[in-house]
This record gives C-alpha cells, sequence and structure tokens, in this order.
C-alpha cells in the first residue's frame, strides 16, 4: 500500500509570513498533484508535477518534486488569509488510482 | 464545460437504516469515477472507482457497495448503516488515466445516529 504523509498536520501563521508544507512517501509516483479544499467543499487542483526536480510556480505558491519522485513541497510566500485551507498531495502510479496525503490544515491569521 | 453533481448534501442517517448517495456527470464520455470518504480534516481513503459501466472496483472491504447503471452516474449504497460509516463522502471523475487530476463533487456530510 502506497502511504503519502504530510506534515505539518496543522499549521497556524501570521499574514506575511512564508511557509512550506511537505509531502513524503517511499513509493515512487509518475506524477504529484496538490488540492486545496475549503471547509464543505470537494478538493480543488492546484497543480500537477510530472518529472523529478520539477518546479513550477502559482503566483506565491512553488511547487517542487523531488528528483526521486517520491516526495513533493509546497512553499508559499507572504501567506494571505485567502490562502486559509486544508491542503493534500496525491501521488498517481501510473494507473487510474491516486493515492490521497494525510492534509494539512493550514490558517493564515489576519 | 463538464460538471458533476452530487446529493444529498446532508444527511442524517440512523444504524441499521439503507444509504443512497448519487453522483452524475456532465460533459464528458466514459470517464474514471470515484467514491471517497473523507475524516475531519484529513486525508481522502478511496472506497470504490469503476473505468466503464457496470465495472467497480473496491479498495476496502467495508459495509458499502457502489454501481455504476449508466456511463455518467455513479452510486454508493449500504443496506444497513453502521455508526461508522459517518463521514463526508466524495465522488470524482477522472478524463483519463496517469497524471489526469480529479474533479470532485461538493460531497455529502453523512452522519449516522
Amino acid at each position: 500500500t502506497q502511504l503519502l504523509e504530510q506534515s505539518p498536520q496543522f499549521l497556524s501563521i501570521q499574514e506575511g509570513e512564508n511557509l512550506t508544507v511537505y509531502c513524503n512517501s517511499s513509493s515512487v509516483f509518475s506524477s504529484l498533484q496538490w488540492y486545496r479544499q475549503e471547509p464543505g467543499e470537494g478538493p480543488v487542483l492546484l497543480v500537477t508535477v510530472v518529472t523529478g526536480g520539477e518546479v513550477k510556480k502559482l503566483k506565491r505558491l512553488t511547487f517542487q518534486f523531488g528528483d526521486a519522485r517520491k516526495d513533493s513541497s509546497l512553499h508559499i510566500t507572504a501567506a494571505q488569509p485567502g490562502d486559509t485551507g486544508l491542503y493534500l498531495c496525491a501521488g498517481a502510479a501510473g494507473n487510474e488510482k491516486l493515492t490521497f496525503g494525510t492534509g494539512t490544515r493550514l490558517t493564515i491569521i489576519p | 464545460s463538464q460538471t458533476i453533481h452530487q446529493w444529498p448534501a446532508t444527511l442524517v442517517q440512523p444504524v441499521g437504516s439503507p444509504l443512497s448517495l448519487e453522483c452524475t456527470v456532465e460533459g464528458t464520455s466514459n470517464p474514471n469515477l470515484y467514491w471517497y470518504r473523507q475524516a475531519a480534516g484529513r486525508g481522502l481513503q478511496l472506497l470504490f472507482y469503476s473505468v466503464g459501466i457496470g465495472q467497480i472496483s473496491s479498495e476496502v472491504p467495508q459495509n458499502l457497495s457502489a454501481s455504476r447503471p449508466q456511463d455518467r452516474q455513479f452510486i454508493l449504497s449500504s443496506k444497513k448503516l453502521l455508526l461508522s460509516d459517518s463521514g463526508f463522502y466524495l465522488c470524482a471523475w477522472m478524463g483519463g488515466a496517469g497524471n489526469s487530476p480529479l474533479h470532485f463533487g461538493n460531497g455529502t456530510r453523512l452522519t449516522v445516529t
């Protein structure tokens, strides 16, 4: 069974600070996706990284896929209250199934 | 454009009662369809997925079952609910295999009393 561990589980920081969320596994994935989920809604895709070592930027969010394609990180610069939510990583193994991480609950304090 | 509808949004059911949650997708053909369950504020557990009509793969042996009677319809059922079936149930579709993203419905909050 493929497992994706996210850390930290909870993170509460002040507006304007920087943060990094980690997604780690002992398994290799063909791609890694990041989702954000608001309360009472389904997760929404933020980005997909495919190549080992790949870095993608989405405004203040920077996503990196590990060289060995076993881990990923999400870095947020100058966090804003609108960044608050549950962040989920999900790994694809080349078939029709995604394995989701344990989630990071992020709260940005104004 | 593609849309996914999931209902009901909330449901309160007594222990031992049956369950039927429905999910339909519009604007796409032959999607892969998924049912996930989410514990409060945590990750998603894959329950069932389907790559075509009548094709159901079960990931976790439990009190639930799934059916796909039509190409874009996915149903999650139970004959007798348990307290442990409470949770947030999410339906999703994927347009292809591999690196394609999942598109989620807005979920059903099920409380078994």
